[in-house]
């Protein structure tokens, strides 16, 4: 079974300043890893992910992302965050394969509120 | 593209009745997956369709069911409605699994009473 821990459930932080969000799992197989956002009353937008290669993946509107294979570890970053960052982020897994490849896991989702 | 639609957006359901859910997908997506996401928690897996059959299912009751079709719709239906059923549903579609990335409908919130 597979497992996502995010760590935050709610993160302020005002305009322009740093952020961090962080995500743990646990598997027992090889996964692809990912980041959506969620703005009120919508569905989920893919953020980035991590299928192989570099483990450090961006997002078009400046996010990113680092996978650390040993922490098992995903967190999502962004260095100067704008008042629109503000929605929930979900952090998800999923098998590399087999048969349930198409099944995510999600964590319980961080709320990002970005203040002026 | 297309894009993930669903139908209707909002539903309120009496406790016992029976609802169905729509989903239309990007066009040449074969797979179909429907979440559930309670209030205040991520989205939990129901099952996942791939070429009309049901290839995957999370930990949910057979009163919950759904259907894939050719045309790249499908549906969620479920069955004798509990109170504990309200939440938004999510469709998501892929192109054969998760490497590609689902794209996710704004979802149908069901509110059972």
């Amino acid at each position: 079974a597979q497992s996502v821990t995010q760590l935050d459930s709610q993160v302020p932080v005002f305009e322009e300043a740093p952020v961090e969000l962080r995500c743990n799992y646990s598997s027992s197989v090889s996964v692809y890893l990912f980041w959506y956002v969620q703005y009120p009353n919508q569905g989920l937008q893919l953020l980035l992910k991590y299928l192989s290669g570099s483990t450090l993946v961006e997002s078009i509107n400046g996010f990113e992302a680092e996978f650390n294979k040993s922490q098992t570890s995903f967190h999502l970053r962004k260095p100067s965050v704008h008042i629109s960052d503000t929605a929930e982020y979900f952090c998800a897994v999923s098998n590399a394969g087999g048969t349930s490849y198409g099944k995510l896991t999600f964590g319980q989702g961080t709320i990002l509120t970005v203040h002026p | 593209e297309t894009g993930v639609t669903q139908s209707p957006t909002h539903l309120i359901k009496t406790r016992g009745q029976q609802v169905t859910l729509r989903c239309s997908s990007q066009s040449g997506h074969n797979t179909v997956s429907w979440y559930q996401q309670a209030l205040g928690q991520g989205p939990q897996f129901i099952f996942q369709y791939y070429r009309e059959e049901e290839n995957g299912r999370g930990n949910f009751p057979p009163r919950f069911s759904g259907l894939q079709f050719p045309n790249y719709s499908s549906e969620l239906n479920v069955n004798a409605l509990e109170l504990d059923d309200s939440a938004l549903y999510l469709c998501a579609s892929s192109f054969t699994g998760t490497a590609y990335g689902y794209t996710f409908g704004s979802g149908t919130r069901l509110t059972v009473v």
